[in-house]
């Protein structure tokens, strides 16, 4: 079946660090591959999305590439600040699956001044 | 667009007592879910609907839980009776094939 892995948290960053957070995924065919963010309080909000290989997504200053050659769908960001203190679920939507979502755990970030 | 609507933000109630969560989705969205989510156990996608029928209720914890879509512009799920481990944040989300999930602000359940 699909399957997203994350990388474990908490991350702890200074403002204006270089933020990465991994993302591998498993799935059967060719699917289209998500970020979305959790503000406190707050409910999931879509950040970036990626529909094939090789394709880039990005927002807010946040990138990330879609490499079906290694299954990944990293996020980064050049230079963090406090704001982009959240939790990040990387995910997948399968061409078959409809609209339905596969969720990784989630990374909690927590960015200090 | 007002988004996707819960209701209520909060509730607290004694163990026990049943418990109805109400959602609105976008108008037009044929995908409507419902997820929870703990610290335990993080984001759990309990069921979702396609045009108002229900497709998936495999996470659906056990009988004391039901959700119902009688309409494309509004779902309930409801616990009965509920007990403390359901205390929660439960979302709903409602999405349109190749467009990504908008989920609501959630609702916040203390079961004591």
């Amino acid at each position: 079946g699909n399957s997203v892995t994350q990388m474990e948290g908490p991350v702890t960053l200074s403002e204006e660090a270089f933020l990465t957070i991994n993302c591998t995924y498993t799935a059967t065919g060719y699917p289209s591959l998500f970020w979305y963010v959790q503000y406190p309080g707050e409910g999931l909000q879509l950040l970036l999305k990626a529909t094939k290989a090789d394709d880039k997504g990005s927002n807010k200053g946040f990138e990330a590439t879609y490499r079906k050659e290694t299954t990944s769908f990293h996020l980064e960001k050049g230079s963090v600040q406090v704001s982009d203190s959240a939790v990040y679920f990387c995910a997948l939507r399968e061409e078959t699956s409809g609209s339905r979502l596969t969720f990784g755990e989630g990374t909690q970030l927590t960015v200090n001044p | 667009d007002a988004g996707v609507i819960q209701s209520p933000r909060h509730e607290v109630t004694e163990m026990g007592q049943e418990v109805t969560l109400r959602c609105k989705p976008i108008s037009g969205h044929d995908y409507l879910f419902w997820y929870r989510q703990t610290m335990m156990r993080g984001l759990e996608l309990l069921i979702y609907f396609n045009n108002n029928v229900p497709i998936d209720d495999s996470g659906m914890p056990e009988d004391r839980f039901s959700a119902k879509m009688p309409n494309a512009s509004f779902s309930t799920l409801k616990i009965q009776p509920s007990e403390p481990r359901d205390s929660a944040v439960y979302f709903c989300a409602s999405s349109f094939v190749g467009v990504g999930y908008t989920f609501g602000s959630g609702t916040r359940l203390t079961v004591v």
